[in-house]
């Protein structure tokens, strides 16, 4: 079973602070995919990175693929309180099941 | 490192039959979870589950849906008479408290429905 390892598992920042969280493995996913899960809810999909070396934007929000597809990040620029969340990386192995990471707790404080 | 687990990775069945899929989430969790994702789309919170009765259900999960934590360890999810549009990938979750406690995914069972 291929695992991936997400951290840091807690983050808490000021305002208008960057930050970036990782996940890595040491297997390859055929696509990687960040969510953002709320209390009580269920994971929110925010994208999904496919090719080595891609990088997505979403807003402040930037994701990276690793170039040998083992590793990704996301780079929060300048966050906000409304960031705050728990935020869960997933890599898809090639029967389509998703391995999680065990998500970072972002608290962004006004 | 202790994990939810899921079987089987991938079911096939025909519309009107029933499916059982299968979780064993991490030993000590006390609240377990089921969620879908249709290809493509949100993941959708199903059933959470604790203390061997259902705690919340979402609207989705109407009477052709089921669950139950047969034994100790097994946390499953019935489908009576699965339906085209029940195709999906379904995720089991388990937390150790409940609330706003981290919940850890297993890795879906793709069921697809002819």
């Amino acid at each position: 079973t291929q695992l991936l390892e997400q951290s840091p598992q807690f983050l808490s920042i000021q305002e208008g602070e960057n930050l970036t969280v990782y996940c890595n493995s040491s297997s390859v996913f055929s696509s990687l995919q960040w969510y953002r899960q709320e209390p009580g809810e269920g994971p929110v999909l925010l994208v999904t990175v496919v090719t080595g070396g891609e990088v997505k934007k979403l807003k402040r929000l930037t994701f990276q693929f690793g170039d040998a597809r083992k590793d990704s990040s996301l780079h929060i620029t300048a966050a906000q309180p409304g960031d705050t969340g728990l935020y869960l990386c997933a890599g898809e192995e090639s029967n389509y099941q998703l391995i999680w990471g065990a998500g970072t707790k972002l608290i962004i404080k006004p | 490192e202790p994990e939810v687990t899921q079987t089987p990775s991938h079911q096939v069945t025909q519309m009107g039959q029933e499916v059982i899929l299968r979780c064993v989430p991490i030993s000590n969790h006390l609240y377990f979870y089921w969620y879908r994702q249709i290809l493509g789309q949100k993941v959708e919170f199903l059933v959470s589950f604790y203390n061997n009765e259902i705690s919340e259900k979402s609207e989705i999960f109407d009477d052709q849906f089921s669950v139950e934590r047969p034994d100790g360890s097994n946390f499953t999810l019935k489908i009576r008479s699965t339906k085209l549009e029940d195709s999906a990938m379904y995720f089991c979750a388990s937390t150790r408290a409940g609330g706003t406690d981290t919940q850890y995914f297993g890795p879906g069972t793709r069921l697809t429905v002819l």
